[in-house]
């Protein structure tokens, strides 16, 4: 059984605070890394994709790869109260079918 | 702007009624794909279309049917659904094969009710 696993939290930070999110994932045998925004009552919002190990910078946003250790994160720095949402992690193992195995997801609070 | 659409954004339907809901993308993809989200959950998925034909079913009840008619539409049956059917109901697309078949775009939902 494929799993993704992150704290479901609220993790809460202040404002201009950065936002670490974590994900782990269980099978070795896993291709690409997404980090997915939702907001209350929306759809999931594409913000960050990664497929190689190290760091991938977008703007505010980094992604954090470690495949030897089975993780990936998501750094938000200069957070804003409009960073408060929901954030999913997803992983694609097979290149064939497509699928996306998501984790539960961690609630961001951004205080002002 | 959301290159994937769907119609209705809400849907109200009683355990008899037959409706659709409606996807099209614009954006050239050849993968296109039906999750289900209750609230505070993540998207489970159900089916998925690469280049019109269905490729996976995640052993979905056959009261959800699906249906690709060209490569930017995508509709999904509904048919004596139940209360437990109530969902957040998503389309994604993407490509199917390639270096960019990665990446998943999702339209902005149905929200349904069954009553």
């Amino acid at each position: 059984q494929k799993e993704v696993e992150q704290n479901s939290g609220p993790l809460s930070v202040p404002e201009g605070a950065i936002a670490s999110l974590n994900c782990t994932y269980s099978d070795r045998v896993s291709q690409s890394f997404f980090w997915y925004r939702q907001y209350s009552g929306k759809s999931p919002e594409l913000i960050m994709s990664i497929y190689s190990n190290g760091d991938k910078e977008d703007g505010r946003f980094t992604a954090q790869l470690n495949k030897a250790s089975q993780y990936v994160s998501l750094l938000i720095r200069d957070s804003q109260p409009s960073d408060s949402a929901t954030y999913l992690c997803a992983v694609k193992y097979s290149s064939n079918t497509g699928k996306l195995i998501f984790g539960q997801g961690t609630t961001l609070q951004v205080k002002p | 702007d959301t290159e994937v659409t769907q119609t209705p954004k809400h849907l109200v339907m009683g355990m008899t009624n037959k409706k659709s809901l409606k996807c099209e993308q614009h954006m050239g993809h050849r993968a296109m794909y039906w999750y289900k989200q209750k609230a505070k959950k993540p998207p489970e998925l159900m089916f998925v279309y690469s280049y019109e034909k269905l490729s996976i079913n995640e052993s979905v009840p056959s009261r959800f049917s699906p249906e690709c008619p060209n490569s930017s539409l995508l509709n999904l049956h509904l048919h004596a659904l139940q209360p437990e059917d109530s969902a957040l109901y998503l389309c994604a697309s993407s490509q199917p094969s390639g270096a960019s078949a990665r990446e998943q775009f999702f339209g902005p939902g149905t929200r349904l009710t069954v009553l």
